[in-house]
C-alpha cells in the first residue's frame, strides 16, 4: 500500500515556507524523499532511518516520527528551483529493500 | 560518468509484440529496481533485485519479467504488451543490498496501441 502524501499540490511565492507530509499505515524502517522536475528523472534528497532523526539538505530538511509512521519535509525560504513534484518513499520493517512511493506533491514556486 | 542508462527513450509498439527495455549501470551497484510512473499514481515498483540472480516482485509485477544475470544489467521484459502497460518507466540503482540513494535512469516512455 502506497504512503499517503499531503497536500497533493501547493503554490508558494518565493521566500515562503512549505511542509509536505507523508504517512504510512505500516511500521517503517526508513523514509526517502525525492524531487522530480517536469520531464526529468527523480533526484534523491535524503533518507531518514527509524530513530526520529531530522536531516537537512540546504534549506530543505525532514523529520521522521516512527511511532506515528509519519515523515515531514520542510522547505524553508523557497526558491524558484524548488518547483517540482516531491515523492516520499517508504521501506517498512516487514519487507526490507522494497521501496514504495507515494503519489507525490506538486510544488510550484512563483515570483 | 556514473550513470544509469535506459534504452530506448521512446517506444511505440502494438499489443502482443514482445519487447525489452534495457537498463545498465556503471557504478557497481548491488540494488536495481524498475518503476512505472502514471499520472496521479506516482512511482510504482515493478520488480527489484538485491544482487545477481536475486529478484523479487514489487507492487505491480503482472505482465512483466526481469532478469539479473550480471550486476550491471537489469532488463525489463514485456512478453505480450497490452495498452494498460502504456507508461513512463524508470530504472534505478543503489549501492549495497539495502536501499540507499537511488540513481534513476532518464526514463523510457512506452506506448502500446
Amino acid at each position: 500500500q502506497q504512503p499517503v502524501q499531503s497536500p497533493q499540490a501547493v503554490i508558494l511565492r518565493e521566500g515562503e515556507d512549505a511542509v509536505i507530509n507523508c504517512s504510512s499505515s505500516k511500521a517503517l524502517y526508513s523514509v526517502h524523499w525525492y524531487r522530480q522536475k517536469h520531464g526529468e528523472a527523480p533526484v534523491f534528497l535524503m533518507i531518514l532511518l527509524k530513530g526520529g532523526e531530522q536531516k537537512g539538505h540546504e534549506k530543505i530538511s525532514a523529520s521522521f516520527n516512527e511511532k506515528k509512521q509519519q515523515s515531514s519535509l520542510y522547505l524553508t525560504a523557497s526558491q524558484l528551483s524548488y518547483s517540482g513534484t516531491y515523492f516520499c518513499g517508504t521501506e517498512d520493517t516487514g519487507t526490507a529493500s522494497k521501496l514504495t512511493f507515494g503519489t507525490g506533491t506538486r510544488l510550484q514556486v512563483t515570483l | 560518468e556514473a550513470q544509469v542508462t535506459q534504452n530506448p527513450r521512446y517506444l511505440i509498439t502494438v499489443t502482443g509484440k514482445k519487447l525489452t527495455v534495457t537498463c545498465s549501470q556503471n557504478m557497481n551497484h548491488e540494488y536495481m529496481s524498475w518503476y512505472r510512473q502514471d499520472p496521479g499514481l506516482g512511482l510504482r515498483q515493478i520488480y527489484y533485485s538485491m544482487n545477481v540472480e536475486v529478484t523479487d516482485k514489487g507492487d505491480v509485477p503482472e505482465g512483466y519479467k526481469v532478469s539479473r544475470k550480471e550486476k550491471r544489467n537489469f532488463p525489463l521484459i514485456l512478453e505480450s504488451p497490452s495498452p494498460n502497460q502504456t507508461s513512463l518507466y524508470f530504472c534505478a540503482s543503489s549501492f549495497g543490498e539495502i536501499i540507499g540513494p537511488l540513481h534513476f535512469g532518464n526514463g523510457t516512455r512506452l506506448t502500446v496501441t
